[in-house]
């Protein structure tokens, strides 16, 4: 399996709060990716990487911010918790581009619940 | 926008069959196309990536095939197993090659 670790894998907390997800990775992959997924939508992304410092947004990046100080680490940022972003969080990772070659390698998720 | 789409929803079926799972998209200007597989609880796992210039990718007993023009992809799987169990999901570029568009997957289940 790739060397993906997300952290919490769990989280309840409440409307209003601030929430951080982290992703570690261990494979010095260029690309890294934010999903979230829910029911009757699939999978969305939210914000991703392609290199240090080097962020952009998806297709749902409202209410999110995103930070890549080290090849390493891609940290997703709920500034102040909404219900609506109750979901399951999957952070992925790339050798290459989208368009390329390489297939995404995904973790095991967060489940985050926000009441 | 590239839109995706899986059919059959659901599938279940006894062990040892054969099986074809679809995948079909809108936009045909596409540089690949993955399959993947997840398990309750779990993230996804990459089966099989299939780059526009091949016409099929073949791992074990999952054999997947691109039709760009007819925007189409299949995933077959021979001889299921129950361990086989689980939602497969494709996925291609959008246009703007930024991000993946994801079918909304297919449940299996293979009962012993």
């Amino acid at each position: 399996d790739a060397g993906i670790t997300q952290s919490p894998r769990h989280k309840v907390t409440e409307t209003g709060t601030p929430v951080t997800l982290r992703c570690h990775q261990t494979e010095n992959h260029r690309y890294m990716y934010w999903y979230r997924q829910d029911p009757g939508h699939g999978l969305r992304l939210i914000h991703y990487s392609y290199g240090v410092k080097d962020t952009d947004k998806g297709e749902v990046s409202d209410g999110y911010s995103v930070s890549r100080s080290k090849t390493e680490d891609f940290l997703l940022t709920l500034e102040s918790a909404t219900s609506s972003q109750t979901s399951v969080y999957f952070c992925a990772i790339s050798d290459g581009g989208i368009g390329g070659d390489q297939p995404q390698h995904f973790g095991d998720g967060t489940r985050l619940s926000i009441l | 926008k590239q839109e995706v789409t899986q059919i059959p929803a659901a599938l279940s079926v006894p062990e040892g069959e054969n099986l074809v799972l679809n995948c079909s998209f809108t936009d045909s200007a596409i540089y690949n196309l993955q399959w993947f597989r997840q398990d309750p609880g779990k993230g996804l796992t990459s089966l099989l990536l299939i780059q526009s210039s091949q016409r099929e990718q073949t791992s074990g007993r999952l054999n997947a095939s691109l039709d760009k023009s007819s925007g189409r992809s299949t995933l077959y799987i021979a001889a299921s197993q129950p361990g086989d169990s689980a939602t497969y999901l494709c996925a291609v570029p959008n246009s703007g090659y930024s991000t993946l568009t994801f079918g909304k997957g297919t449940m299996l289940l293979v009962s012993p």
